[in-house]
């Protein structure tokens, strides 16, 4: 069965500087994608990046980029240049592709809190 | 484009009532996601739709919850009866699907409060 773990609960970063949030994951499948989610104090849910297991390369979008370490099942979420706005909850996820259906499975998410 | 709506945002309950959360997904997604959201649990996936047919009922959900997808457009979820445990957000997603690599689009979500 799948499994997301982060193990960071939450992190407080300055403004304009960088931070990487954890997740490892667990799977048996030998390909899978792996997705970051953003959830704001709204508690609005919105799609950042998406890793692709069978791919080398990392995952970059505006200023979030991803660090894929296929050997120790794990996908980093780098931010680059926080700003303010950046604080909120991120949850990591995967889906396998070998399922019948499209099912996501989160992890515990990690609070960040970027301070001026 | 309109996005995933949900209504009512907030719904307070009963123990014993029934009550009814809708979603209407982003026009021309054919997956929908029903997720409920607690503190403790975190992102737990309830039922899953892949164009209008049940795909997945939610295992330790089936006996009090139950998803419906009468339309591509719309979604039910009805919760028979509530209990205070049942308190929590429930959030609908949406998706084009095609693949396991499809982001899903989420809705507000329905902050349920079962007393």
């Amino acid at each position: 069965a799948q499994k997301v773990t982060q193990t960071q609960t939450s992190i407080s970063v300055m403004e304009k500087t960088t931070v990487t949030m954890d997740c490892v994951y667990e799977t048996q499948d030998s390909s899978y994608f792996l997705f970051w989610y953003k959830q704001t104090a709204s508690g609005e849910i919105v799609f950042l990046i998406r890793q692709d297991s069978y791919k080398k390369e990392n995952a970059t979008v505006g200023h979030y980029s991803l660090n894929f370490q296929k050997p120790k099942s794990s996908i980093g979420l780098i931010i680059t240049a926080t700003q303010i706005e950046d604080s909120a909850v991120y949850f990591c996820a995967m889906s396998e592709a070998s399922s019948s259906f499209s099912k996501l499975v989160f992890g515990q998410g990690t609070s960040l809190s970027v301070v001026p | 484009d309109a996005g995933v709506t949900q209504t009512p945002r907030h719904e307070v309950a009963e123990k014993g009532q029934t009550i009814i959360l809708k979603c209407e997904p982003v026009s021309g997604h054919n997956d929908l996601f029903w997720y409920r959201q607690t503190k403790i649990q975190g992102l737990e996936l309830l039922s899953y739709f892949r164009s209008k047919s049940l795909m997945e009922d939610g295992g330790a959900f089936k006996d009090r919850f139950k998803a419906e997808m009468l339309n591509s457009s719309f979604s039910t979820l009805k919760i028979q009866p509530t209990e205070p445990k049942d308190s929590a957000v429930y959030l609908c997603a949406s998706s084009l699907g095609g693949g396991r690599y499809a982001e899903q689009f989420f809705g507000p979500g329905t902050r349920l409060t079962v007393l």
